[in-house]
């Protein structure tokens, strides 16, 4: 059961560069969110999902987009890099039908823009 | 807004002492709190939950809504329990929208 599973897990962008960060369920969870983690900032919301063609923003939305196009998938672009974007990004997935409130995360891709 | 607060950012203590990672909140609703952990090299993972009065690995907090505090705390720690601890509240319905306190890290010393 691979759970939720983030791609790339390293990447060096360019300022000014575009990318997209992946993000994959499999667990059938209609909620998902992205959060990036600095240092001494714990993590932040940056977008989230509440089912496929439904999104909503985060705490730290600017300079990122985001789409639900099916359940499993859930991709933020980065659509001009700057370095203050450089973080550890976090894709995280939950359910109602659980029964027991959790979010389960990715392993991370951290980014770094130069 | 909601807000968690650790205001520590390191702790370290010595196999088999008493360990506290402490984490206030503010919250204007009724609050549903919980303890995430990232061992080294590991992703962040739920230790427990405040609405379910669990113990575990030793670990327990309970939710104070006069201090609005949720304390974590072991009796006795183990080496194995190094790692960061971050407190979280959930303000969205299933845990979609949380928000973190900043972490700490416990260091356990032989």
């Amino acid at each position: 059961n691979a759970g939720v599973t983030q791609t790339p897990k390293f990447q060096v962008l360019k300022t000014g560069q575009s990318m997209t960060l992946q993000c994959a369920q499999d667990m059938n969870h209609e909620y998902m969110s992205w959060y990036r983690q600095d240092p001494g900032m714990g993590l932040r919301l940056i977008h989230y999902s509440v089912g496929a063609g439904i999104t909503d923003q985060g705490e730290v939305p600017n300079g990122y987009n985001v789409s639900r196009s099916t359940t499993e998938d859930f991709p933020l672009r980065l659509l001009s890099a700057a370095p203050s974007q450089t973080s550890v990004y976090f894709c995280a997935s939950s359910s109602d039908s659980t029964g027991k409130p959790e979010a389960f995360f990715g392993q991370g891709t951290r980014l770094t823009v130069v | 807004a909601q807000r968690v607060t650790q205001p520590e950012k390191l702790l370290s203590v010595f196999k088999g002492a008493p360990v506290e990672l402490k984490c206030n909140y503010s919250y204007s609703g009724s609050p549903e709190l919980f303890w995430y952990v990232q061992y080294s090299r590991q992703r962040l993972q739920l230790l427990l939950r405040h609405i379910s009065r669990e113990s575990i690995k030793g670990f327990t907090a309970d939710l104070n809504k006069g201090e609005t505090s949720f304390h974590l705390k072991k009796p006795f720690a183990q080496e194995e329990d190094s790692a960061m601890y971050y407190c979280a509240l959930n303000s969205g319905g299933s845990n979609y929208k949380l928000t973190f306190g900043k972490g700490t890290l416990l260091t356990v010393n032989p």
